[in-house]
């Protein structure tokens, strides 16, 4: 079985640009989680979603990071306008209802904003 | 709400030494706990969980913990490094009645030959 996919797996872009990152979940799990991870704060979960739905925006960082998720097998993360301070590697998990807690992540994409 | 807490941000061993990582949960019995692991450049994968159904839980690639509820601990052990176990472990508790997971700040392990 194909784990989480995410792509691209390293963005270099510059201030002030747009920056989408996409996620595939694994098939037949129903959640669907956005985290962020930098030497300076750690791990942060940004947002997750539950059947497509958004359940807890709380750590989004603020109104230039938006998230949606179409349809059970993708979503994206979108950046815009794009900062220095964004820069991060930032990872899609996935989990399925009944074990809640056992998030399967992806592999990251390492995002440098110059 | 739950946090759990990891002292310290990196520890060093010799391969075939003992690996202790070391994670304290919040005060209140958590029904959950868990380790996870992230190997250079990978993200994290679940190392082994704590379901309230044994206190000594056996994860993947020899590592083990122990629920201590007296004292508010879910160490990590291993008793031989091996040099493929040099990465980042997260000790992680659920938060609330969400799915949401609280991560520790993560530990890494460096194993010298």
């Amino acid at each position: 079985d194909a784990g989480v996919i995410q792509s691209p797996r390293h963005e270099v872009t510059e201030m002030g640009q747009e920056v989408t990152l996409r996620c595939k979940p694994i098939s037949g799990h129903n959640s669907l989680f956005w985290y962020r991870q930098t030497m300076m704060r750690g791990l942060e979960l940004l947002i997750y979603f539950n059947n497509n739905v958004p359940i807890d925006d709380s750590g989004m960082p603020e109104d230039r990071f938006s998230a949606k998720m179409p349809n059970a097998s993708f979503s994206t993360l979108k950046i815009q306008p794009s900062e220095p301070r964004d820069s991060a590697v930032y990872f899609c998990a996935s989990s399925f209802h009944v074990i809640w807690w056992e998030q399967y992540f992806g592999p990251g994409t390492r995002l440098t904003v110059t | 709400a739950q946090s759990v807490t990891q002292l310290g941000s990196h520890v060093s061993v010799s391969e075939g030494a003992l690996v202790l990582l070391r994670c304290n949960y919040s005060s209140s019995v958590p029904p959950y706990l868990f380790w996870y692991v992230q190997y250079p450049n990978q993200g994290l994968q679940l190392l082994l969980k704590y379901t309230s159904a044994a206190t000594l839980v056996k994860g993947i690639n020899g590592f083990e913990a122990e629920f201590k509820k007296s004292e508010t601990s879910f160490h990590l052990t291993k008793p031989s490094a091996h040099m493929s176990d040099a990465a980042e472990y997260f000790c992680a508790v659920p938060q609330g009645g969400s799915e949401k997971l609280v991560f520790g700040k993560g530990m890494k392990l460096t194993v010298n030959p």
